[in-house]
């Protein structure tokens, strides 16, 4: 099932910089997005989501740009520091599924010194 | 913050055995579900549960499986008959309501391992 897909297993950002982290979908029916952030032997954590009736939203140094007719979507992160090292996840559901996310694989993100 | 509790964090169980994975949701929240990673494979969703009866289940969640919520706190997955393939680490999550301003809360998991 590849619904959802983050085609860059790994992400190596220096601090301060830039973290441009990408996801791909095919199902049209997606109306809701999310971005999840996974340290080792913990859960996923919420960082931030958006609706399909919006292109961008922000909460502070996150921001999701979301591009429907790309079926594309993308996580900035600036500027990158340590702790952001982590595993990130895109997530997406439908309207109608009950709050059922489909994730990505996932994209390691290493924030250098 | 209210979070999502989940126990054991580590169960290792022999293949054919019955095993309970609990979970206490955040307590206002009303849809409860699980989720599992198997290693090196992506979160795969198994079953949501709203107003004591499951709303949406996948394929993996077959007659092996299946969740309660025995009292006003807990949640919990019961699997009849361990399989090897069974192994992989379960999320609980928890949401408030249906809504965009309600994400899903995941607990920290519980690393299930059929030997």
């Amino acid at each position: 099932d590849q619904q959802v897909k983050q085609n860059s297993p790994s992400l190596s950002v220096q601090e301060g910089r830039i973290s441009i982290l990408n996801c791909d979908y095919t199902n049209s029916m997606f109306d809701y997005f999310l971005w999840y952030k996974k340290y080792p032997a913990e859960g996923p954590t919420f960082l931030i989501s958006i609706s399909s009736i919006k292109d961008k939203n922000e909460d502070g140094r996150f921001t999701v740009f979301l591009n429907k007719s790309a079926k594309h979507l993308s996580l900035h992160i600036v500027p990158s520091q340590p702790g952001d090292s982590a595993v990130y996840f895109c997530a997406a559901s439908e309207t109608d599924s009950w709050g059922k996310l489909q994730f990505g694989a996932g994209t390691q993100v290493v924030v250098t010194p | 913050e209210p979070e999502v509790t989940q126990t054991p964090s580590h169960q290792v169980t022999q293949m054919g055995q019955e095993v309970i994975l609990r979970c206490v949701p955040i307590s206002n929240h009303l849809y409860f579900y699980w989720y599992r990673q198997i290693l090196g494979q992506k979160v795969e969703f198994l079953v949501s549960f709203y107003n004591n009866e499951i709303s949406e289940k996948s394929e993996i969640f077959d007659d092996q499986f299946s969740v309660e919520r025995p009292d006003g706190s807990n949640f919990t997955l019961k699997i009849r008959s361990t399989k090897l393939e069974d192994s992989a680490m379960y999320f609980c999550a928890s949401r408030g309501e249906l809504s965009y301003n309600s994400p899903l809360h995941f607990g920290n998991g519980t690393r299930l391992t059929v030997t």
